[in-house]
């Protein structure tokens, strides 16, 4: 009963360097997203996507890239690391349809770049 | 930004329901209200939800006003693993995108 896992748990980065975020989730749901939590700050979008193929960018998407090629999987891409990308990542994921299903969520990435 | 009000922090004893209030005066005819708690910084989780009916599940109660501008979730007997950030989002059906404030700090005293 895996739900969404998130990979790597913590992990500390030099200013430029880039990474990738891992998202896979084994509940067969259409939509997944990223967020991000600053201190004492509730979560902010930074992407998301409605199926494979389909990506979108939320409220804060300078700085990452997403892709979407299978319904499973949904990485985040930093392409030059900044500190003030300093943060913890979650992601996220529910089903597709007109309705109310809540969103089910990963434990989170700690990410600190130096 | 967000379009719901919470206080900062509360405190409740161990055993007491515990009330958490949220305004949402805004709020549209097809917005859900959205209850999430986050302990010690781990991934949100979800509590409950509700169009304008009252909600009961296994592990709180959502009391919605007539109007909908306010709603109140109600941990029935609070515990101290239920010491958490508690979020109280409005979301339109459809729309998967949530908005999140800064939520209330509950702290369960022993």
């Amino acid at each position: 009963n895996a739900g969404v896992t998130q990979t790597p748990k913590f992990q500390v980065l030099k200013t430029g360097q880039s990474m990738t975020l891992q998202c896979a989730q084994d509940m067969n749901h259409e939509y997944m997203s990223w967020y991000r939590q600053d201190p004492g700050m509730g979560l902010r979008l930074i992407h998301y996507s409605v199926g494979a193929g389909i990506t979108d960018q939320g409220e804060v998407p300078n700085g990452y890239n997403v892709s979407r090629s299978t319904t499973e999987d949904f990485p985040l891409r930093l392409l030059s690391a900044a500190p003030s990308q300093t943060s913890v990542y979650f992601c996220a994921s529910s089903p597709l349809g007109w309705g109310s299903q809540p969103q089910h969520f990963g434990d989170g990435t700690r990410l600190s770049i130096l | 930004d967000a379009k719901t009000t919470q206080p900062t922090s509360m405190d409740c004893a161990e055993g007491r329901a515990a009330n958490l209030p949220c305004n949402h005066s805004t709020i549209s005819g097809n917005e859900y209200v959205y209850w999430y708690r986050q302990i010690h910084s781990q991934g949100p989780q979800y509590i409950i939800h509700g169009l304008k009916n009252n909600e009961t599940n296994e592990m709180a109660s959502l009391i919605i006003t007539e109007d909908r501008k306010s709603s109140t979730l109600i941990l029935p007997h609070a515990t101290l693993r239920d010491t958490a950030v508690y979020y109280c989002i409005v979301r339109v059906a459809g729309n998967y995108q949530l908005i999140w404030g800064a939520g209330t700090k509950l702290i369960i005293k022993p």
